[in-house]
């Protein structure tokens, strides 16, 4: 089993729908989780983390954790095609070492 | 957030050759860690770079195709050696920083090196 999972896609919704992405993690002891933003040709880059079961909130973004089933989630309401992209969850395991998912691709329809 | 650069930031090599990727932050961190992503793949961490001491390698990674210097807290090579093309990938550095309201530190990346081994 993977340490970080998510669906590869590709995602693809229309402007202005809300697109949801899923990540689940193997390590129980993890108590933060990162979600990464990378467009085409370019590095990742923050975009929220959370470490508090229940939602987090950021603008337009989401971040849900339900430790329980080990699964975090973000939530991008209004999308838009700006925010095409891949979007990587990082969960860092209770050796403080980070690992990341494979990411999810994401296509905003105009 | 940390500034960090990488140079080059693309480059086309010969199979058998070797090519140093320098990255370079704007502040001084204990480690610097550098980071393969190929093609449709998600990062693997491929060594930790503390200064002062030997950098420590990812399981699959090895000293002889990846050396990596460390010279001082703001600075740090990888040495990609005796090319093959399946050492074509992009090549990050990234360091730790503190992050408001986080229980950790988070990972900040340079803007990666492009690799292509023809």
């Amino acid at each position: 089993q993977k340490e970080v999972e998510q669906n590869s896609g590709p995602l693809s919704v229309p402007e202005g729908a809300i697109a949801s992405l899923n990540c689940t993690y193997s390590d129980r002891g993890s108590q933060s989780f990162f979600w990464y933003r990378q467009y085409s040709g370019k590095s990742p880059e923050l975009i929220m983390f959370i470490y508090s079961n229940g939602d987090k909130e950021d603008g337009r973004f989401t971040a849900q954790l339900n430790k329980a089933s080990q699964y975090v989630s973000l939530l991008i309401r209004d999308s838009q095609p700006s925010d095409s992209a891949t979007y990587l969850c990082a969960v860092p395991n209770t050796g403080n070492q980070f690992y990341f998912g494979t990411g999810t691709s994401l296509t905003v329809i105009p | 957030s940390a500034v960090i650069s990488q140079k080059p930031s693309r480059d086309i090599c010969q199979r058998g050759t070797s090519l140093t990727i320098q990255c370079q932050v704007d502040s001084q961190v204990t480690m610097m860690f550098w980071y393969r992503q190929q093609p449709g793949q998600s990062l693997t961490l491929i060594a930790t770079a503390n200064q002062g001491s030997e950098a420590t390698y990812e399981s699959g990674f090895v000293i002889d195709k990846f050396p990596i210097s460390r010279p001082n807290l703001t600075f740090s090579t990888l040495t990609v050696s005796n090319m093959s093309p399946e050492d074509s990938s992009i090549y990050l550095c990234s360091v730790e920083r503190s992050l408001r309201g986080a229980a950790r530190e988070t990972q900040y990346f340079g803007p990666g090196t492009r690799l292509l081994v023809l």
